[in-house]
């Protein structure tokens, strides 16, 4: 069965730091990788997605993420992290198109001025 | 993207009573879902709505708890019925707008149930 794993479920930095929040999955095959954001009392956004190709995706709010497939990754990057990125981030993955779409539990990101 | 409008977008709710939430989309869209999204925790899939057949439910889910309709392309209600405090949940409609391959699922703000 599909699944993907977040292993933190709150990450802190300063912020002008670089920022990582992991992610990895356990599919079969190509699967297609999303991140998601969900600020506070708000819905789920949409950051970026990888299908195929160059494994350095760019998505929104300067926010990039990189897939590798032999560490079965996608973690979410961003070069300098400021505190409005402060957020919960949902990693999720789809088997093939059509498939359910799977999300982790969730990453708690904090940046601190 | 696509704008995904949710009513209510906050209600209290008495046990035993059910509330039905509505999801309005600013285009045609083949596929709705609706997520649950527990206190602290991520979110789980309830259903699959298709217009003009019934909804596909998620294991866990019935039918008799989570009525859906699908009246046309654009929009879509879900019931949650006789609400316990374990139903407190954010509610997510969601669409499917992934072009070339690999479905790209857009949420509405949600709508935030209390059950006391």
């Amino acid at each position: 069965a599909q699944s993907v794993a977040q292993p933190e479920d709150q990450v802190n930095v300063a912020e002008g730091n670089p920022l990582t929040v992991k992610c990895t999955y356990s599919v079969s095959g190509n699967p297609y990788l999303f991140w998601y954001v969900q600020y506070p009392n708000r819905g789920l956004q949409f950051l970026l997605k990888y299908i195929t190709g160059d494994n350095l995706v760019k998505g929104s709010y300067g926010f990039e993420a990189e897939f590798n497939k032999s560490q079965t990754s996608f973690h979410l990057k961003k070069p300098s992290a400021l505190v409005s990125d402060s957020a919960l981030y949902f990693c999720a993955v789809e088997k093939n198109r059509d498939d359910k779409i799977i999300f982790g539990k969730g990453t708690r990101l904090h940046i601190l001025p | 993207s696509a704008v995904i409008s949710q009513k209510p977008s906050r209600d209290i709710c008495q046990r035993g009573t059910s509330l039905t939430i509505q999801c309005q989309v600013d285009s045609q869209v083949t596929m709705m879902f609706w997520y649950r999204q527990q206190p602290g925790q991520s979110l789980t899939l309830i259903a699959t709505a298709n217009q003009g057949s019934e909804a596909t439910y998620e294991s866990g889910f019935v039918i008799d708890k989570f009525p859906i309709s699908r009246p046309n392309l654009t929009f879509s209600t879900l019931t949650v019925s006789n609400m316990s405090p374990e139903d407190s949940s954010i509610y997510l409609c969601s669409v499917d707008r992934g072009p070339n391959g690999g479905n790209t699922i857009y949420f509405g703000e949600g709508s935030w149930l209390t059950v006391v």
